[in-house]
């Protein structure tokens, strides 16, 4: 079955660049049936959607941080990654990794996830 | 972008009980909406996708309802591991959105 688990640095300055990586096993990134998407939740709050890509480069990204993330694959590693530019204390948050299916007549859904990583932004 | 509510939160139940959570959308979203339960530290779990199809391996005592606007998630004799917080998921517009989740607790 799949896993994926999320790597990075656990603290970030703030301005500079938050960035993690995905690594995929038990699957492929290269699958045609799956999207990969960043999701991250705040200590205490909602989870919010950051964007996804698909193997082949198409990227979507939530408007509210378009202007400072950026999404990429490596498939010869089966991993993704995510930057995200300029941070602040507002970025710090738990951040997953996960699958995402093609969309179908009754939508898409995040199966399976990774576990999580904590990333604060802190001077 | 398309604002998920959730009712109640928290929710206070008993093992055994019958729990009811429901999930809102700011616009039609047909069916595409999702339901994860998520336990602390732990990333979420997916449940129910299309508003009512149970992921294979999810425990029968969970159901989902609704179309529209208006979602349900009903969990049937509520068991100690089911206390958790409960997130519904809109896929019908990106951005996706996620609900504020429903805490079920004792």
């Amino acid at each position: 079955q799949v896993q994926l688990q999320e790597s990075g640095p656990r603290l970030v300055r703030p301005s500079e660049t938050l960035s993690l990586t995905c690594s995929v096993s038990g699957g492929f990134i290269s699958d045609p049936e799956f999207y990969w998407a960043w999701i991250r939740q705040p200590t205490g709050k909602g989870l919010e959607w950051i964007g996804s890509i698909y193997y082949r480069g198409t990227t979507y990204y939530n408007p509210t941080l378009r202007s400072r993330v950026t999404m990429s694959v490596d498939t010869s590693k089966d991993q993704f990654s995510l930057r995200l530019t300029s941070v602040t204390a507002a970025d710090t948050a738990l951040y997953f990794c996960a699958r995402r299916s093609l969309a179908t007549d009754i939508g898409n859904w995040y199966d399976p996830w990774g576990q999580g990583i904590l990333v604060s932004v802190s001077s | 972008d398309i604002q998920m509510t959730q009712s109640p939160s928290p929710l206070s139940a008993s093992v055994g009980e019958r729990v009811t959570i429901t999930c809102r959308a700011s616009q039609n979203i047909d069916s595409y909406l999702n339901w994860y339960q998520q336990k602390p530290g732990k990333a979420p779990k997916l449940l129910i996708y299309g508003a009512i199809n149970l992921k294979d391996g999810v425990p029968s005592r969970f159901s989902g309802s609704g179309s529209g606007t208006d979602f349900t998630l009903t969990i049937e004799n509520l068991q100690p591991e089911d206390f958790a917080i409960y997130h519904c998921q809109q896929s019908y517009r990106t951005p996706r959105t996620f609900g504020p989740g429903t805490e079920v607790d004792v």
